[in-house]
């Protein structure tokens, strides 16, 4: 089966460009993440989806960036313009989500092998 | 607010010895869940193993053992007879009953010797 696939692996980009990450969640599952990896401030999460909805966007930096789920097996991340402190690694993450009724459910987050932005 | 520790930045371990990786947790929530990933320097992130907070045994997966313990928030990750593949960065991260965010430890990298 396939897994979580994010394009580009690798994008390098000049200040002020427009940026524009995809990913493809696993088939079936209906939550979606994206997370942003820097060395400075590790793995944090920018958005995630249910079913397609955005559901907490709290971490996504500013204005410049903007995500987007059309369908179940798409999504994009945006950022435009972009500027050099957005250089990191950006994963995507899909789970099936069941809703914690008691115990918790585990709602493994799979992740996708990032794309690495280089903003210049 | 949900913290995860991890104090060890790197470890250096020989070939076929046991490895024990730390983290330890802080949250309020009584209902809780734990997982540990591994980035290789190709850098995907792989799930390896999950720990419920309500579950009363350890949690294993192959050469993979959670060693959880909750009266001192710990849930350490043990990687018996370590092979030189399992050179990787490793991070603990941590879900509350209710949200879907992880929240992730800064993560140890962990170097195989042959």
């Amino acid at each position: 089966d396939a897994g979580v696939i994010q394009s580009p692996r690798h994008e390098v980009t000049e200040m002020g460009q427009e940026v524009t990450l995809r990913c493809k969640p696993i088939s079936g599952h209906n939550s979606l993440f994206w997370y942003r990896q820097t060395m400075m401030r590790g793995l944090e999460l920018l958005i995630y989806f249910n079913n397609n909805v955005p559901i907490d966007d709290s971490g996504m930096p500013e204005d410049r960036f903007s995500a987007k789920m059309p369908n179940a097996s798409f999504s994009t991340l945006k950022i435009q313009p972009s500027e050099p402190r957005d250089s990191a690694v950006y994963f995507c993450a899909s789970s099936f989500r069941l809703r914690d009724r008691g115990p918790l459910a585990k709602n493994i987050q799979y992740f996708g092998a990032g794309t690495r932005l280089s903003v210049l | 607010a949900q913290k995860i520790t991890q104090t060890q930045p790197g470890m250096f371990v020989q070939e076929k010895e046991a490895v024990t990786l730390d983290c330890t947790y802080d949250t309020s929530d009584q209902s809780y869940g734990l997982f540990w990933y591994k980035q290789p320097s190709s850098g995907e992130m792989i799930f390896l193993i999950y720990q419920g907070s309500y579950d009363e045994q350890n949690a294993t997966e192959g050469r993979y053992s959670l060693n959880f313990q909750k009266a001192r928030k710990s849930a350490n990750l043990v990687i018996s007879a370590s092979q030189l593949g399992d050179s990787a960065m490793y991070f603990c991260a941590m879900r509350i009953q209710g949200a879907q965010k992880l929240v992730f430890g800064q993560g140890t990298r962990l170097t195989i010797n042959p």
